[in-house]
């Protein structure tokens, strides 16, 4: 119940292609759906994050698809490029104070030039 | 403000001896995560603290492994003895609710090899 399981593990796009990565998860009770993205030697940073009361929310290139019903979530990123490889990890939980954050297994990206 | 401070940033032991990772969380935040990070696992979150109190810590893998949260501004993981199969990257995360938001802020992390 406490899963999420995202996929793929790893992706090849090409400059200017669309990246997409998907995570589902099984715990009705989340609410807050972040993504955070990972460049090598450096921690997670929070991305782009959505709330289940929306199908989905853009900033930029970066696009979150949300369908309740089938408890799945979506990052889409637009126009990639080679500046956006590196880690993807989406994540879950209920959005209170101090609540831990489930994360999937993460997808390496790399946007070929 | 600096973010969150994790050091030492890499640490080489031996099997058997103790270490001792360290973390500062963002100033005025009240909820502090330790994670752990390898090709293998992923993310695995490992304990939290909420106001100093540990909240969860199920996902601290053996008793080898403890933390400690003695003030708001300080945390410790210590593991003690260590083991090759310990060797990972270590974040500290800290997130704080009072602007509305529920972000982690993550720290550069502590890189663990133990031989």
């Amino acid at each position: 119940q406490q899963q999420v399981k995202q996929s793929p593990q790893s992706l090849i796009v090409q400059k200017g292609g669309i990246s997409i990565i998907n995570c589902a998860y099984e715990n009705t009770a989340f609410d807050y759906f972040p993504w955070y993205q990972q460049f090598p030697g450096k921690g997670p940073a929070l991305l782009i994050a959505i709330r289940p009361d929306v199908s989905e929310k853009k900033e930029g290139r970066f696009t979150i698809s949300f369908n309740k019903s089938a408890k799945q979530f979506s990052l889409h990123i637009m126009d990639s490029q080679p500046g956006d490889s590196a880690t993807y990890f989406c994540a879950a939980s209920k959005e209170q104070a101090g609540t831990a954050l489930i994360f999937g297994k993460g997808t390496t990206l790399s946007v070929s030039s | 403000d600096a973010g969150v401070i994790q050091s030492p940033r890499h640490e080489v032991t031996e099997m058997g001896q103790e270490v001792t990772l360290r973390c500062k969380p963002i100033s005025g935040h009240n909820s502090l995560f330790w994670y752990r990070q390898t090709m293998m696992r992923g993310l695995e979150l490992l304990i939290y603290f909420n106001n100093n109190v540990p909240i969860d810590d199920s996902g601290m893998p053996e008793d080898r492994f403890s933390a400690k949260m003695p003030n708001a501004s300080f945390s410790t993981l210590k593991i003690q003895p260590s083991e090759p199969r310990d060797s990972a990257v270590y974040f500290c995360a800290s997130s704080g609710a009072w602007d509305g938001a529920y972000e982690q802020y993550f720290g550069p992390g502590t890189r663990l090899t133990v031989t």
